[in-house]
């Protein structure tokens, strides 16, 4: 089956880490995403790793992938205000057609 | 701007009427993706075009359906809507070709069944 799933809420206070963790099911996915959703906005890619990579480090961004476990992280150092939104993860799925499956979003509140 | 275009940016209907949705990939786009988001059940993949041919399908209900022209647009129509219809109706394109790679989201179409 595919199915990605992650947590729906997080709150930390600006200058923490956040740390925003996802499971997914299709083992083939080639590559791992995570996109941003900002209020009123559609959704942008935020970062990707490759799957042979255990991590990725971008700027305040580290993605860290264990495949034997299917499971990715995304962390955020320094977590500001404006990084409040809604984070998605999603793999490619092969299974009738490739396709972009997403999980439901963990919503990121950052307080000041 | 990701380049992606989608109208109308809001719709209110009555159940049991059809709308169409309408989608404008970036430039040069050849695969078009329509998704569907509401609070309960999250971001789901609804169908996938490639070059004018279906490549995918996810839970998209026979109600619905969709199209790609060869000026590469695409049209999600939803006919005998349903309160549960509701929802944020999402267009992505890539250029990565029919196997997936980066999307590109539109702003979404807001459609709300009274």
């Amino acid at each position: 089956g595919e199915d990605v799933e992650q947590s729906l809420f997080l709150s930390v206070r600006e200058g923490d880490s956040s740390v925003i963790n996802c499971t997914y099911t299709d083992s083939s996915s080639t590559y791992l995403y995570w996109y941003k959703q900002e209020p009123g906005a559609g959704l942008q890619l935020l970062t990707y790793i490759f799957s042979n990579m255990d991590m990725k480090q971008d700027q305040r961004l580290t993605v860290l992938l264990n495949k034997k476990d299917k499971h990715l992280s995304l962390r955020i150092a320094d977590t500001q205000t404006g990084d409040s939104a809604i984070y998605f993860c999603a793999e490619i799925s092969d299974t009738g057609g490739f396709k972009t499956i997403f999980g439901a979003g963990t919503r990121l509140f950052v307080k000041a | 701007d990701s380049g992606v275009t989608q109208t109308p940016k809001h719709l209110i209907t009555a159940t049991g009427q059809r709308v169409t949705l309408r989608c404008s990939p970036r430039s040069g786009d050849l695969s078009v993706y329509w998704y569907q988001q509401s609070l309960d059940q999250g971001l789901q993949f609804l169908i996938q075009y490639y070059n004018g041919e279906e490549r995918a399908k996810g839970n998209i209900l026979e109600r619905f359906s969709a199209q790609q022209f060869p000026d590469l647009h695409s049209e999600l129509n939803l006919s005998s809507l349903e309160l549960g219809d509701s929802a944020l109706y999402f267009c992505a394109s890539s250029s990565s070709g029919p196997r997936g790679g980066e999307l590109f989201f539109g702003e979404g179409s807001r459609l709300t069944v009274l």
